[in-house]
């Protein structure tokens, strides 16, 4: 039973170009969420999809967008890039239930470094 | 104010011995679940354990049990016999519901986490 993958392992970018991670779920899963992580804090969410619509989105600008695919696969865009984006970017896939987000399981992330 | 907070920055522990990981959380609301992930030094997140606030019991998986202690909104993760393999960040999550509106949000509020380390 093949978990969440996500490609690319790492990525180097400079300021102010555009980068867009790619992630599967975990088989059988239909929802998609996005985290990133600073170095030495906690995930901090950025947006959940299902059936291929943002249906929460947290506390980031519009240069982070995402797109879901009919076969539940996600793609995280980040544009304009600043330094401050550096980070490693977790997806994690779950089932939603009855309204309700299940167990998200993650994958290993992608370790963006801005220059 | 800190909806996940996690105190210890980092536990030392010797192999083969329990140890306690603390997890306080902040919620208003009546539905909530609080998680537990391992993330080694490779960056992948690893589901533990899961809470809701309406079980009645502790939950336990393996050598991995939950104190939860509801009226303090605690939520304590123990890992019993120690391994080497278990040094890692442990980080403690909450999933909030909708009040009364059924359903739960989607993101996981996370708290900065613990650093376990396993001595020989």
């Amino acid at each position: 039973d093949a978990g969440v993958t996500q490609s690319p392992t790492h990525l180097i970018k400079t300021r102010g170009q555009q980068v867009t991670l790619r992630c599967s779920p975990k088989s059988g899963h239909d929802t998609v969420s996005w985290y990133q992580q600073a170095l030495g804090q906690g995930p901090q969410f950025i947006f959940q999809y299902y059936e291929e619509e943002e249906r929460q989105r947290g506390n980031f600008p519009d240069r982070f967008s995402g797109h879901q695919f009919p076969n539940y696969s996600s793609e995280l865009n980040v544009n304009a890039l600043l330094l401050g984006d550096s980070a490693l970017y977790l997806c994690a896939s779950s089932l939603l239930v009855g309204g309700i987000t299940d167990t998200q399981y993650f994958g290993p992330g992608t370790r963006l470094t801005v220059l | 104010a800190q909806k996940i907070t996690q105190t210890q920055p980092g536990m030392f522990v010797q192999e083969k011995e329990a140890v306690t990981l603390d997890c306080t959380y902040d919620t208003s609301d009546p539905s909530y679940g609080l998680f537990w992930y391992k993330q080694p030094s490779s960056g992948e997140m690893i589901f533990l354990i899961y809470q809701g606030s309406y079980d009645q019991q502790n939950a336990t998986e393996g050598r991995y049990s939950l104190n939860f202690q509801k009226a303090r909104k605690s939520a304590n993760l123990v890992i019993s016999a120690s391994q080497l393999g278990d040094s890692a960040m442990y980080f403690c999550a909450m999933r909030e519901g909708k009040g009364n509106y059924g359903g739960s949000q989607g993101n996981l509020i996370f708290g900065k986490g613990t650093k376990l380390s396993v001595k020989p």
